[in-house]
């Protein structure tokens, strides 16, 4: 089965310093590949997806950017962390199963980057 | 906005109770899908429900699915403690790849 890796799981950075959060992926090829971020009690916020290598898409405006070097690698990364930066970063992959029409999106998590900027 | 929206946003029961929470959504979809998360950790995939599917059971869970009011409930029966987290409904977000889109989510406290 699919496995996420996503390190470190806590993080703490200066405002303006640099980020560099890494996302691995085992067990599958070619999965779309998502990061999100999760504010303290709110709902997950997509910010970039990726549908193959050097593909990225942004979904909202701001201070962080995405990459895909290699199909099972992708990497989030900020040049100057703000405060707003702060929270849970998440790290999904989604495949598609089984065959038309029952076929669905199967989405796997790695276990998240909490990051606090102060 | 969010394309799934999750009423209460907080709810606390005793142990052996039922609960019951509600997640709207805004455009069509071919299914929605109901995640659990512990503690602001990562996100445990419990059921999928497909547009043409009304209602799904899996143990204590059941699922159901109105399209046309384009809303769905999550009820966990003879609740435990260990059942408390936040749950979260998802939907496609359309034109993005098989993105999901989450709504804020019910925080359930189970009292033992």
């Amino acid at each position: 089965s699919q496995t996420i890796h996503q390190w470190p799981a806590t993080l703490v950075q200066p405002v303006g310093s640099p980020l560099s959060l890494e996302c691995t992926v085992e067990g599958t090829s070619n999965p779309n590949l998502y990061w999100y971020r999760q504010a303290a009690g709110r709902g997950l916020q997509l910010l970039f997806y990726s549908v193959g290598i050097g593909q990225i898409s942004s979904e909202v405006p701001q201070n962080l950017s995405a990459s895909r070097p290699q199909d099972r690698q992708f990497i989030l990364s900020s040049k100057k962390l703000l405060l707003s930066d702060s929270g849970f970063y998440l790290c999904v992959g989604s495949v598609r199963r089984g065959a038309l029409p029952s076929s669905y999106n199967e989405q796997f998590f790695g276990p998240g980057t909490r990051l606090t900027v102060l | 906005s969010q394309q799934g929206e999750e009423d209460p946003q907080a709810l606390s029961i005793q142990e052996g109770e039922n609960a019951t929470m509600n997640c709207s959504y805004k455009t069509s979809i071919n299914n929605l899908q109901w995640y659990r998360q512990n503690s602001g950790r990562g996100l445990v995939h419990l059921i999928l429900i497909r547009s043409n599917e009304r209602e799904k059971h899996s143990g204590r869970l059941r699922v159901t699915l109105d399209t046309s009011k384009k809303s769905s409930s999550l009820l966990i029966t003879a609740s435990r403690a260990a059942d408390t987290a936040s749950y979260f409904c998802a939907t496609a977000i359309p034109k993005s790849r098989r993105a999901l889109t989450f709504g804020s989510g019910t925080r359930l406290q189970v009292q033992p």
